[in-house]
């Protein structure tokens, strides 16, 4: 099966640079996901990794490491807006083709 | 491009009924659906795989004769949860997959729908 670990809860002021991280265990690597969700609202796609390395998006990026079963999202710039949840999934394998998520990590920006 | 709706975005219903869900991919076809339960503070779950004219397939956990999935047609895909319980008061969130899109894996999410039992 698949397991996915994330930090619970992070805290980072506006303006500054956060890395939030996310390690897996899967059976079969089909690339690595990064979603954002507000409260209340469904998670929109952030990126997706399959080759290791670092991807840049904007104030967004995110890297991979398959070797150590390592991701982190990378923020940078910080907006009051990007309070919310991050979520990191892989496909859940096994034939399927849903996402096993991670339980998300809530990010806090403080002023 | 690639825009999935829900509805209703909420519903409230007395233990017992049943409530039924839609999803539905606007601009693109897509053979599966899926769909996740979110309980408060906590992660996505995986429910079962819509598949266009054939039976779902459903996690392990998750009773198929309670959450009846229905995939008629290329854009559609509905779940019913029958005699809902309080226990079953969740955010149902429904995605599907664009075989066209540039991402493989990429699943494009509706908006969700609370549901709460009273």
């Amino acid at each position: 099966g698949q397991n996915i670990d994330q930090p619970t809860e992070m805290t980072a002021t506006e303006g500054a640079i956060v890395q939030i991280n996310c390690t897996y265990q899967t059976s079969g690597f089909n690339g690595l996901f990064w979603y954002q969700q507000h409260a209340g609202e469904a998670p929109t796609f952030l990126s997706y990794n399959v080759l290791d390395g670092l991807e840049e998006k904007g104030r967004f990026s995110s890297f991979l490491s398959r070797s150590k079963g390592y991701s982190y999202l990378l923020l940078k710039e910080l907006q009051m807006k990007d309070s919310a949840s991050y979520l990191c999934a892989v496909p859940s394998g096994g034939g399927a083709d849903g996402l096993t998520f991670g339980k998300g990590t809530h990010l806090i920006i403080q002023p | 491009g690639a825009v999935v709706s829900q509805h209703p975005s909420w519903v409230i219903c007395k233990s017992g009924t049943s409530v039924k869900i839609e999803c539905r991919s606007l601009d693109f076809q897509a053979t599966t659906m899926f769909w996740y339960r979110q309980f408060p503070k906590q992660s996505l779950m995986l429910m079962a795989t819509s598949n266009e004219g054939s039976k779902a397939t459903y996690e392990q956990g998750v009773e198929k004769d309670k959450f009846l999935i229905n995939h008629a047609s290329l854009t559609l895909s509905t779940l019913t949860v029958t005699s809902a319980h309080p226990e079953d008061s969740s955010f149902y969130i429904c995605s599907a997959r664009d075989l066209a899109g540039e991402v493989m894996y990429e699943q494009f999410f509706g908006p969700g729908t609370r549901l709460t039992v009273l």
